[in-house]
């Protein structure tokens, strides 16, 4: 079975402080892909990440971070320096290599406050 | 590259109707397209997947004669409501898949979809 577990389902900081969002996931797959997506108020998604389990390498794109354990089977998504432009709701996603479907966490809203 | 769009972005129409979103990958052939619905504050439900030129399969507890998916070629599949109602207002979302070594889903921007 696949899972996506985003405990938090808001988040409030004021601007310039960093916050993390958490991402813990379920799988039987040996092989699988992670996603980040971002979702503004237009509802469009837009992809920040994909990191496959085999490389547990962080990432670092300019103030965004990502953290991958598969010992804790998490991938914590870090924004440093928050922004205005920041507030948004925030998937992670799981995709298993047997097959294409997403599965999608429930999703972190998160509010910056100028 | 790898632009989906859908059409229309939002459409307003009275219970009863039906109504047809389209999907189309605008620069790659789309082996595999999927539709999710989104209600307000919840996350992606997945509806159904569909393969070009076959039939699509449905998830469980959604509903193959009022959702009807037609994935005709490789950079269209449409989705239309049938007999709509105010209960399927939601937002569509479509995405797709060249069946790429990287799995990843190409997202369209989404169809808003309210039922009066």
């Amino acid at each position: 079975a696949q899972k996506v577990t985003q405990a938090q389902t808001e988040i409030s900081v004021v601007e310039k402080e960093d916050v993390t969002l958490d991402c813990v996931y379920e799988t039987r797959d040996t092989t699988y892909y992670l996603f980040w997506y971002k979702q503004p108020p237009s509802g469009e998604l837009v992809f920040l990440i994909r990191r496959n389990s085999f490389d547990e390498q962080n990432e670092i794109s300019g103030r965004y971070s990502w953290n991958f354990q598969k010992s804790t089977s998490s991938f914590n998504f870090t924004i440093t320096a928050s922004q205005v432009v920041d507030s948004a709701v925030y998937f992670c996603a799981l995709t298993p290599n047997t097959g294409n479907q997403f599965y999608f966490g429930t999703g972190t809203s998160l509010t910056v406050i100028p | 590259g790898a632009v989906v769009s859908q059409h229309p972005s939002w459409v307003i129409c009275k219970s009863g109707t039906s109504v047809k979103i389209e999907c189309r990958s605008l620069d790659f052939q789309a082996t595999t397209m999927f539709w999710y619905r989104q209600f307000p504050k919840q996350s992606l439900m997945l509806m159904a997947t569909s393969n070009e030129g076959s039939k699509a399969t449905y998830e469980q507890g959604v509903e193959k004669d009022k959702f009807l998916i037609n994935h005709a070629s490789l950079t269209l599949s449409t989705l239309t409501v049938t007999s709509a109602h105010p209960e399927d207002s939601s937002f569509y979302i479509c995405s797709a898949t060249s069946g790429s070594l990287y799995n990843e889903q190409f997202f369209g921007p989404g169809t808003r979809l309210t039922v009066l």
